[in-house]
C-alpha cells in the first residue's frame, strides 16, 4: 500500500529565511505527488504537483518542490518565507492507476517568527 | 480546476443528533470524495461518491453512520448520523474534475463540526 511520511510535525522559521519541508513516499508504481496548504480554518489549496518530466516543479506563492526518485522524496522549498506562509502543509501521493486514492501525510505545521 | 462550496461552514451539535453537510461544485464532475480530518490529524477518506452509483466506503466507515447522496454532477451531501463527541472533526469534500489523468483533486473549504 502507498504511504507518505512527513517527518517534521512542527517547524519554526524566521520571516525571510529559507524553508524546506520533507516528504517521503512509499509506492511501487509511478507516483503522482502533490503538496497542499491548509491555512487556519480553511480548506486545502493545491500548491504544486509532479506527474513526470522535469523533477523540479514550480508552484504558487513562490514554492517549489524537487522529486528525487532515488530517495523517494518530494521536498517542498521556498527561498524566503513570509508571515502569511504560516499554515499546515500536507504532502500527498496517488498513482497512474485509474481511481487510485489520494493518500496524505500527517502534515507539517509551519510557524513563522518575526 | 473547480470551485467548491460547503454548507454549513461550522456547526455545534448535540450528541445523538444528525447533521447533513452539502457540497456544491461550479462545474459537472464525475468523481467526488468526502474526507474527515480529526483535530490535529491528517485527512482520511470516508467515501467516494460518483453520480449514478452507490457511494464506495473506506474501511472503518459505514453507510448507516455516514449516508451520502449524489443526485447530480454538481452536488453531494454527507450526513453524520447519531453523532458522538468522537465525530468532532472537519469534513471536507473534494472533486476530481477529470481534466488530467493524474487523479488531481480540489477541495472545498470544509465544515467544522463540534459535537457536545
Amino acid at each position: 500500500a502507498q504511504s507518505v511520511t512527513q517527518p517534521d510535525i512542527h517547524i519554526t522559521v524566521s520571516e525571510g529565511a529559507s524553508l524546506e519541508l520533507r516528504c517521503n513516499y512509499s509506492y511501487g508504481a509511478t507516483p503522482y505527488l502533490f503538496w497542499y496548504v491548509q491555512s487556519p480554518g480553511q480548506g486545502l489549496q493545491l500548491l504544486l504537483k509532479y506527474f513526470s518530466g522535469d523533477t523540479l516543479v514550480q508552484g504558487i506563492k513562490g514554492f517549489e518542490a524537487e522529486f528525487k526518485r532515488s530517495q523517494s522524496s518530494f521536498n517542498l522549498r521556498k527561498p524566503s518565507v513570509h508571515w502569511s506562509d504560516a499554515a499546515e502543509y500536507f504532502c500527498a501521493v496517488t498513482s497512474n492507476f485509474g481511481n487510485e486514492k489520494l493518500t496524505f501525510g500527517t502534515g507539517t505545521r509551519l510557524t513563522i517568527i518575526p | 480546476s473547480a470551485v467548491i462550496s460547503q454548507k454549513p461552514s461550522r456547526d455545534i451539535c448535540q450528541r445523538g443528533t444528525s447533521l447533513t453537510i452539502q457540497c456544491q461544485v461550479d462545474s459537472q464532475v464525475t468523481m467526488m470524495f468526502w474526507y474527515r480530518q480529526q483535530p490535529g490529524q491528517s485527512l482520511t477518506l470516508i467515501a467516494t461518491a460518483n453520480q449514478g452509483s452507490e457511494a464506495t466506503y473506506e474501511s472503518g466507515f459505514v453507510i448507516d453512520k455516514f449516508p451520502i447522496s449524489r443526485p447530480n454532477l454538481t452536488f453531494s451531501t454527507l450526513t453524520v448520523s447519531n453523532m458522538s463527541p468522537e465525530d468532532s472533526s472537519i469534513y471536507l469534500c473534494s472533486v476530481d474534475p477529470g481534466e488530467s489523468p493524474y487523479n488531481e483533486q480540489f477541495f472545498g473549504p470544509g465544515t467544522r463540526l463540534t459535537v457536545l
